[in-house]
């Protein structure tokens, strides 16, 4: 069964600081891999996803993240934090199987100081 | 339609007492996942439908628990004799499950369920 691990449970960063949210993920096969943000109070909005190809893909809102096979991680960046990038932050990894169920890590809650 | 739309969006409901959480995916979505949300356990998974059939029931923590799908839409998740440790934010979401690799999900708001 595959696991996503999240090593950071709360990180801070200044605003225009850089940022980067770390993913470990455990799976047999190729990864679907998902970062998803969720503000207070909202569900989950899509940041950005990798199915094959390029390992670095790019986002909404900024964000990037790349894929390193070698290191089973997926890990968040974006170059200047904005106050509004104040939220929780979910990596997940999707099954190749018939179920496409996700599988989220524990989330990584994210604070900007001004 | 918008988004994925869920209702209500909060509930409270005493313990023992059945609940009925509804999600409204988007529409010509196929697929409808419900996942639950509590604090100290992430976000998981309790129950995937492809139309109005429910391949993946795996997620389902107890017997308390059943969903139904109609018509390949509008989806309700139902709580028997609820229990405190029921009390959490259920989050359903939809996606086009018309061809790999696309299979975006899209979340709703979520229903905040609190059982005193």
């Amino acid at each position: 069964a595959q696991s996503v691990t999240q090593p950071d449970i709360h990180i801070t960063v200044s605003e225009g600081a850089s940022l980067e949210l770390r993913c470990n993920y455990s799976y047999g096969a190729t990864p679907y891999l998902f970062w998803y943000v969720q503000s207070p109070g909202q569900g989950l909005q899509l940041l950005l996803k990798y199915f094959s190809g390029d390992t670095l893909v790019q986002g909404i809102k900024g964000f990037e993240a790349e894929f390193k096979r070698s290191q089973s991680s997926f890990n968040l960046r974006k170059p200047s934090v904005h106050w509004s990038d104040a939220a929780e932050y979910f990596c997940a990894v999707g099954a190749a199987g018939s179920a496409r169920q996700l599988t989220f890590g524990s989330g990584t809650q994210l604070t900007v100081l001004p | 339609g918008a988004g994925v739309s869920q209702s209500p969006s909060n509930k409270v409901t005493e313990k023992g007492k059945d609940v009925e959480l509804r999600c409204d995916p988007i529409s010509g979505h196929t697929a409808l996942y419900w996942y639950r949300q509590s604090l100290g356990q992430g976000l998981e998974f309790l129950i995937y439908f492809q139309g109005n059939s429910a391949p993946d029931k795996s997620g389902l923590p107890s017997d308390r628990f059943s969903a139904e799908r109609t018509g390949g839409s509008v989806s309700t998740l139902t709580i028997q004799r609820t229990q405190q440790e029921d009390s959490a934010v259920y989050l359903c979401a939809s996606s086009d499950f018309s061809g790999l690799p696309h299979y975006e999900q899209y979340f709703g708001p979520g229903t905040r369920l609190t059982v005193t």
